[in-house]
């Protein structure tokens, strides 16, 4: 099972947009989800098939796909966006993968 | 709206079985388009799925971890539970069970609904 690879951090001033990416293997990055989690709480479902946004979450957060690169977005930051954002794909054989984690810090 | 809620102990002594169960109120664990899991955090670290099961009978294991999981859906209880044998101390963890996206257009299958999550201390 190979990896999905995110960079460890990212940061941004309130307001400004950001971008977390996911790289994984053409077989593995195919139903994507992102996920958020502030510190000592579930994570919580923020993306679904690639770029579907689920009930609630706001249209700041968008997503992308290219390639083996999956991309997350979320414009107009803000201080509650500070977390930890995982990305998810499920393989062709049916298991599931995390990424290692992106630390969003809001400057 | 299902509420997801772990159990089970906090230590386990090496060597043995880890065994936590998570109990589903809201909703019923027995719908052939449901599928229930299990995923860890170890101290520090990301999230690392375990295994799923569907209702329906399909079951996916992480592959490093295959040989020493199991889960189980108990629908008299609408409880699911996770067995984890010969634990280590790399075992030690917070573990979530999960609940399904409930959203039929999904083309996909995503962890929705999540428990407050259980840490279990793997001692020596």
């Amino acid at each position: 099972q190979s990896a999905l690879t995110q960079p460890r951090s990212v940061s941004g001033s309130p307001g400004q947009s950001v971008t977390f990416s996911c790289i994984g293997t053409t077989s593995d990055v195919g139903y994507v989800s992102w996920y958020q989690q502030h510190p000592g709480k579930a994570p919580k479902l923020m993306i679904y098939d690639v770029d579907q946004r689920p009930s609630g979450v706001p249209d700041r957060f968008s997503a992308s796909k290219s390639g083996s690169t999956a991309s997350l977005t979320i414009s107009g930051l803000q201080a509650d966006d500070e977390a930890d954002y995982y990305c998810c794909s499920r393989s062709y054989a049916g298991t599931w993968m995390f990424g290692g984690g992106t630390k969003l810090t809001v400057l | 709206q299902l509420q997801l809620q772990e159990s089970g102990p906090g230590l386990v002594k090496a060597s043995e079985t880890l065994s936590l169960t998570c109990t589903v109120s809201g909703g019923s664990i027995s719908s052939y388009i449901y599928y229930w899991s299990w995923i860890r955090q170890a101290p520090g670290g990301g999230l690392e799925w375990i295994a799923t099961k569907y209702y329906g009978g399909n079951t996916y294991f992480h592959p490093s971890l295959k040989s020493r999981v199991t889960i189980s859906l108990d629908t008299s209880k609408n409880q699911f539970s996770l067995r984890l044998t010969s634990v280590t101390a790399a075992d030690t963890a917070v573990y979530y069970c999960a609940g399904p996206f409930g959203d039929s257009s999904a083309r996909g299958a995503y962890f929705d609904y999540w428990g407050q999550g259980a840490l279990v201390t793997v001692s020596s």
